[in-house]
């Protein structure tokens, strides 16, 4: 029963360097997102798409991008990381559609830290 | 623009005492409401969620929360704490006619649990 899985848990940079978070759900859930997490300011959205081949921006999108080749398998990549960037990224899914109450389900996260 | 607050960033409770957190949207029409918990080192999970229907509800773990449309408010309560409830609680929304799982999340409110 593996739900949402993410990995590296725990990753450091150097400015500059590019990596790519990995996401996968096995819940056949449409919608997936990346939020990152800062003390004092929540969850923020940076990327989210709603099915296999469909990515729109959240609310932080600058420094991030994401693809959906397949329903189960959401990346999040950094091309170029910066120290602003470090902070702990969670990866969630849910059921989508109107009539849905769309609660998320979470991996545990990965902590990235760019020096 | 659509929000959700939580007034209170950290609040601290005696063992046993009743717990009541915050929570306040903003949004055109009655979203779809949620509270999640994040323990330490985790990810977060759901404690409860509403989106129609009975204005109390409850969830895991003994938490309940009531929806007043007048005060735009979902506060959390419990009514005796446990020091395992120690941990981070997110108040969370979405707009009701959204077909995405998009949600929005408060500051974050932690809980400091005395023995």
């Amino acid at each position: 029963n593996a739900g949402v899985t993410q990995t590296p848990k725990f990753q450091v940079l150097k400015t500059g360097q590019s990596m790519t978070l990995q996401c996968a759900q096995d819940m056949n859930h449409e919608y997936m997102s990346w939020y990152r997490q800062d003390p004092g300011m929540g969850l923020r959205l940076i990327h989210y798409s709603v099915g296999a081949g469909i990515t729109d921006q959240g609310e932080v999108p600058n420094g991030y991008n994401v693809s959906r080749s397949t329903t189960e398998d959401f990346p999040l990549r950094l091309l170029s990381a910066a120290p602003s960037q470090t902070s702990v990224y969670f990866c969630a899914s849910s059921l989508a559609g109107t009539f849905r109450t769309g609660e998320l389900f979470f991996g545990e996260g990965s902590r990235l830290t760019v020096l | 623009a659509q929000s959700v607050t939580q007034p209170d960033i950290h609040i601290t409770v005696s063992e046993g005492a009743s717990l009541e957190l915050r929570c306040n949207y903003s949004y055109g029409a009655t979203p779809y409401l949620f509270w999640y918990v994040q323990s330490p080192g985790q990810g977060l999970q759901l404690l409860l969620k509403y989106f129609s229907g009975d204005t109390l509800v409850q969830g895991i773990k003994g938490f309940e929360a009531e929806f007043k449309r007048s005060q735009s408010s979902f506060n959390l309560r419990k009514p005796s704490v446990h020091w395992s409830d120690a941990a981070e609680y997110f108040c969370a929304a979405r707009p009701g006619s959204s077909n995405t799982g998009k949600l929005i999340f408060g500051q974050g409110t932690t809980l400091q649990v005395k023995p």
